[in-house]
């Protein structure tokens, strides 16, 4: 049973534009958190959001940024594609330990 | 920093084989491990979890032993079916803002016998 909807599931942009994907969860979590899947399915984590503070994975390039309305909002936005982009990009949502994720959102940057 | 290592790349057996995932962790203190499934066009799934030393985790016929003095959490099925075609995760909880810290990946592939 998803809990975790994300959209859209697929874009195709090219290099330098503006992207955005959305991420809204129902299970009243309180922490939301951004994961990047690249082509060789590993899972690196970008962002975690709680309660307004933001903790940002260092590695992650500035042109990303997280925004939210509420706690059940976590969008992600991507100021000026680079192809290196290109990957499947997780939301997820967590309690304690466990994280429950969405579908995802594949960018293909050409 | 906190990490996971995991048999690399895929497995490919024949149904009914047994299968074995090898996941071995390095972390500060003591950390819950997880096995995540994520099969194809989804999210990744909670499988289970341990939180302590010699916890067995299970599910749907998957099954891992928390052990601390290897520090591993090899990932376990008696009789490996088509059905279980999915890449899996093993994962730790992470000093980083409670996210987890997740292995490479591992692609497991059935075969017809």
């Amino acid at each position: 049973e998803t809990a975790v909807f994300q959209t859209p599931n697929y874009h195709v942009t090219q290099v330098g534009n503006e992207v955005s994907f959305n991420c809204k969860q129902t299970l009243g979590h309180d922490t939301m958190y951004w994961y990047k899947q690249d082509s060789k399915k590993l899972l690196k984590i970008m962002f975690s959001y709680n309660n307004k503070q933001l903790i940002v994975n260092e590695t992650v390039p500035r042109r990303f940024s997280p925004q939210s309305s509420d706690k059940a909002h976590l969008n992600l936005r991507i100021k000026s594609v680079e192809p290196e982009d290109s990957a499947v990009y997780l939301c997820a949502t967590g309690a304690g330990n466990t994280l429950y994720f969405g579908e995802g959102s594949r960018l293909i940057v050409v | 920093g906190d990490s996971v290592t995991q048999t690399e790349g895929q497995v490919a057996l024949s149904e009914e084989d047994f299968l074995t995932i090898h996941c071995n962790y390095s972390a500060s203190g003591y950390p819950t491990l997880f096995w995540y499934v994520q099969y194809p066009g989804e999210g990744p799934q909670l499988l289970f979890r341990a939180s302590r030393d010699k916890e067995k985790g299970s599910s749907r016929g998957f099954e891992a032993t928390y052990d601390k003095g290897t520090t591993s959490f090899h990932l376990r099925k008696a009789s490996v079916q088509e059905s279980d075609s999915a890449v899996y995760y093993c994962a730790l909880s992470d000093s980083f803002a409670s996210a987890l810290t997740f292995g490479s990946g591992t692609k497991v592939i059935p075969c017809l016998p």
